[in-house]
Order: structure tokens, then sequence, then C-alpha cells
């Protein structure tokens, strides 16, 4: 079993819709991270979290340390919010990222 | 623009080749580290360098051999590569080797082996 675990692969949604990318992990974890993968390759971090939830502009990340689950959410969505969506985690006493499989989002106009 | 930044972005190279891929930082990083991205495969960490030494070598084979010869400079030096090293090969790098730092990632150098 996957020690980081993303769903859905894959979303697709119009313009204007709440999205949410959801993140279950299986082991103790000092930080995880949300990560923006746009076509061309470049990675984009876009949140660390230890506990708690933080937001940035459209975008809100939450995490739940004991269900050890993190979501994503884009309120508003638009087409330029089309990437792939990478959650990591800085496992407690490593120093390595463990990156889960990404999550694919298109949205349509 | 994330201040780590990598080139060529797009290579292609034969398999008897030698080539190299360079990765730049201008964040004032300690740490810096090759990733590994196939098809459908989450990142791979490959190397991890702090301070200009290797603290990370995640059984990668030999025929890829990291440089760091300053903090901001990494390069990845390819030889006798094989098709399936075909990938994205990402650079990054934080403030020192710590669960508690953001990373940067460069834009990524896409290798095709020929």
């Amino acid at each position: 079993k996957n020690e980081v675990e993303q769903s859905p692969q894959n979303l697709t949604a119009q313009e204007g819709e709440f999205i949410t990318i959801n993140c279950s992990y299986s082991v103790g974890i000092s930080a995880l991270h949300w990560l923006q993968q746009h076509p061309g390759g470049g990675i984009v971090s876009l949140f660390m979290l230890s506990s708690g939830k933080k937001k940035h502009g459209r975008l809100i990340a939450t995490i739940n340390i004991q269900e050890k689950h993190s979501s994503l959410h884009i309120t508003a969505s638009h087409p330029r919010d089309s990437a792939v969506y990478i959650c990591a985690l800085t496992i407690q006493g490593a120093q390595k990222l463990v990156f889960g499989q990404g999550t694919r989002l298109t949205i349509n106009p | 623009e994330t201040g780590v930044t990598q080139t060529p972005r797009h290579l292609v190279m034969g398999m008897t080749n030698k080539k190299s891929l360079k990765c730049e930082q201008h964040l004032g990083h300690n740490a810096m580290y090759w990733y590994k991205q196939s098809a459908k495969k989450p990142l791979e960490l490959m190397f991890v360098y702090n301070f200009k030494e290797q603290t990370e070598n995640n059984s990668v084979p030999s025929r890829f051999s990291p440089e760091c010869p300053n903090s901001s400079h990494l390069f990845l030096h390819l030889h006798t590569l094989q098709p399936e090293d075909s990938a994205l090969y990402l650079c990054a790098s934080s403030q020192g080797y710590s669960s508690g730092n953001t990373i940067y990632f460069g834009e990524g150098s896409w290798l095709t082996v020929v």
C-alpha cells in the first residue's frame, strides 16, 4: 500500500465549480505539502501544513492529523487552475518528501 | 518564476552520448535536489546535496552522476543512458535539508533517450 493516496486521479469540472481534492496517508508526518504542476512540467509549492487550515486566494488547504487526511479546495475554479495537484508528505523522523500520484484537474470554460 | 532555473528544458540524446543537465538557484538556499518523474509515476528523489555535500543517493544507477560545485549550482551528468531513463528531471532547492522548509522546484528538463 502506498504511504500517500490521492483521490480522485482525474477530475473534470466546469468553470466556477467548487473543487475538492483529497489526500490520505498512513504514516506519521511532520508536514504535508500541496504542489501544483503545470503541463510544462514546473512545480509550484502551494501550501505546507502541519495542522489546521491555510488559505491563499481561492485555494484552501485543510489537514486532520488524527484522521490522517488532507483536502485541497479551489473556489470559483477557472481554466487556468487546470494542472496536476500533488500531495507530498514529510515523514516523521525522515527528511525526504514522499509524493502522491497526483490529481489531474481540468476546468472547462 | 520560482528562483530555480533548469537548462536545457528539452534534451534528446542517444544511448552512447554524454550530456549534462544544469540547475541554478537564486534563492540563497543550502539544499538542492534532483528528482525524476516518469510517466504516470510519482516523483522519485534521486540525490540531495546539503551545503555542497551529497547527503542522499537513492540507489540511483551510476550512469547518473551529480555534481554540486557550490550551493547555487547543481549538475546531473548523463552517460550511456537507456530508453527507460526518458523522463522529466526536476531540480529543487530549500533553505536547509529539513522537513520544515518549503521546497522550490525548477521547470524541469524533459529528457528523451533514443
